[in-house]
Order: structure tokens, then sequence, then C-alpha cells
């Protein structure tokens, strides 16, 4: 069963800062990884994909991936309240995309 | 379309019940998943379809559970009988072939509730 894990949270910063979060997975053949934002009540929205090692940057979302680590993470730059949602970390496994439970993010102004 | 469209996007059923939900994916993509989002949880596949390929249906939970996808478009979930576990939020989501380079785009979903 291949796998994708983040902690659940809730993960709390203030307003302006730097939000990190975590996500490991299981598949040593998984080649692109995905960062979703879930707002409460609303379907999953694709911010950032990443496929090879090192960062990726677009805006203020940062997203890291260490393949040897099989470790992937994003970084949030000052931080605002409408960064508040659930943060789905995503790894494609085969032909399908496997998606870790959730980090919910609570930026507090 | 615009987006992948999903209807009804509420749903109220009585246990025992059939219901049939329908995605019509984004022009062009070709393939269409199902996911089930259980309230406070992640994202749990259901079934899979690419082109004219046999569908995977490997997470389908039990033979109450089918779908079909009519033309390589439109697709239609169908839960038989539904019981108060099938209540959850169901996702479509669609995606050109190379999965690899886009990742999914999901509709808004159907919440589905059972009582």
């Amino acid at each position: 069963q291949k796998e994708v894990e983040q902690n659940s949270g809730p993960l709390s910063v203030p307003e302006g800062a730097i939000a990190s979060l975590n996500c490991t997975y299981s598949d040593r053949g998984s080649q692109s990884f995905f960062w979703y934002r879930q707002y409460s009540g609303k379907s999953p929205e694709l911010i950032m994909s990443i496929y090879s090692n090192g960062d990726k940057e677009d805006g203020r979302f940062t997203a890291q991936l260490n393949k040897a680590s099989q470790y992937v993470s994003l970084l949030i730059r000052d931080s605002q309240p409408s960064d508040s949602a659930t943060y789905l970390c995503a790894a494609t496994s085969y032909d399908k995309v496997i998606f870790g439970p959730g980090t919910s993010l609570s930026v507090i102004p | 379309g615009a987006g992948v469209s999903q209807s009804p996007s509420n749903k109220v059923t009585e246990k025992g019940k059939d219901v049939e939900l329908r995605c019509d994916p984004i022009s062009g993509h070709t393939a269409l998943y199902w996911y089930r989002q259980s309230l406070g949880q992640g994202l749990e596949f259901l079934i899979y379809f690419q082109g004219n390929s046999a569908p995977d249906k490997s997470g389908l939970p039990s033979d109450r559970f089918s779908a079909e996808r009519t033309g390589g478009s439109v697709s239609t979930l169908t839960i038989q009988r539904t019981q108060q576990e099938d209540s959850a939020v169901y996702l479509c989501a669609s995606s050109l072939a190379s999965l690899t380079l886009y990742g999914y785009t999901f509709g808004s979903g159907t919440r589905l509730t059972v009582v």
C-alpha cells in the first residue's frame, strides 16, 4: 500500500511568518509531487507541483523535494489569514495520485 | 467546458435507495478519477478511467459501487442500496494523459447525505 504521510496539525502561525508544511511518501517510484490547498467546504486546488530534487518557487510559495529522503515540503512566506486552509500533499504512483491526509494551517492575524 | 462539472452539488437520500452522481470532465482530458472524502478525512481513491482502457476499479469499497464513462467523456458513479457510511463528498477529477506533469483538476464535488 503506497502512502503519503503528513502531520494533521493544526499548525498555527502568526500573520507575516513562514509556514512550513512537511510530507513523506513511501513509493520510491513516485515521479511527481503536488501540493493542493483545500478551503473548508471546497474542493482541492492545485497550488504547486515539483518533479526534480531541490527547490521550486512560485510567488510566496516554495516547494522542496528530496527524493533520497522521500520528503517533500511547502514553505509559505509572509503568511496571510487567507492562507488558512488544509494543505494536501500528493505523489504520483503509477497512473494515480495518492494523497496525504492533509495539514490544517491557521494564520493568526 | 472550462472546468470539471459535477451534479448534483448536494444529494440527500434515504438509506437503501440508489443514487447516481455525474461528472463532466474538462474537454480534451482523457483521464477521469473519482475520489471520496469523508468528514475530516483525506481523499480516498475510488476508480480511474483512461481513454478506452479498462477502468481501474481497485478503490471501489464494495460491489454496491459502480461507475461508467460514456464516449470517453461524461462519467456516472452509481451507489446501490446506500448506507449511512456512504455519506461523504464525492469528488471527480480529470487530467491530460500526462498526469505526471499536470496533476488533477477537481470538480466542486457532490455532497451525499444518507439518512
